[in-house]
């Protein structure tokens, strides 16, 4: 079985461009997170979608962060523009239901550098 | 301020030590979790607990969750190198989000 997949790995960009990240979430998960990780503040829910419906958005830094999921099997993850401190690795991860009791599959993350 | 402390931050040992890494919190649970990752992984369950002083075993892993469902505890016996990662406790406040702790990172040296 395919898990989650994530798109680029890796991604290195300058500071004012536009970065997408992509996630193929595990087929007939209904819940799909993004996730950041850094140092200083671990692992932060961003966003998560429950039957490609957008649920709570709180965790968005700010209005550069916006997420879509146009079907069950894709969505991504938009910072326009990056700066520096976005800086960090996104997790993308799915779940079937009972969502905040059930196990959390991660997708290898896509560590993300903004000079 | 993390909702869930864990601790130590990092740890380590030689093989074939024991060790225990804490994850506390003044916030009442429903279930708490652990993930193991490792370098240029995610994270990834190891167990999920849900009952107040439920202990649970994972070969040389030991999981116990606290009375008050505040507290929880990872104990490994005689640690490989094959342990060395990322341990992360996750809670759920009842009706509310998964909370992840900033981690204990676990070396074993051979």
């Amino acid at each position: 079985d395919a898990g989650v997949i994530q798109s680029p790995r890796h991604e290195v960009t300058e500071m004012g461009q536009e970065v997408t990240l992509r996630c193929k979430p595990i087929s007939g998960h209904d819940y799909l997170f993004w996730y950041r990780q850094t140092m200083m503040r671990g692992l932060e829910l961003l966003i998560y979608f429950n039957n490609n419906v957008p649920i709570d958005d709180s965790g968005m830094p700010e209005d550069r962060f916006s997420a879509k999921m146009p079907n069950a099997s894709f969505s991504t993850l938009k910072i326009q523009p990056s700066e520096p401190r976005d800086s960090a690795v996104y997790f993308c991860a799915s779940s079937h239901n009972r969502v905040w009791a059930g196990e959390l599959f991660f997708g290898e993350g896509s560590r993300l550098t903004v000079l | 301020t993390q909702l869930l402390e864990q601790s130590p931050q990092f740890l380590s040992i030689q093989e074939g030590e024991n060790l225990t890494v804490y994850c506390n919190s003044s916030s009442v649970f429903s279930s708490l979790q652990w993930y193991r990752q490792e370098p240029g992984e995610g994270p990834v369950l190891l167990v999920t607990v849900v009952t107040g002083g439920e202990v649970k075993k994972l070969k040389r892993l030991t999981f116990q969750f606290g009375d008050a469902r505040k507290d929880s505890s990872l104990h490994i016996t005689a640690a490989q190198p094959g342990d060395t990662g990322l341990y992360l406790c996750a809670g759920v406040e009842y009706g509310n989000k998964l909370v992840f702790g900033a981690g204990t990172i676990l070396r074993v040296k051979s």
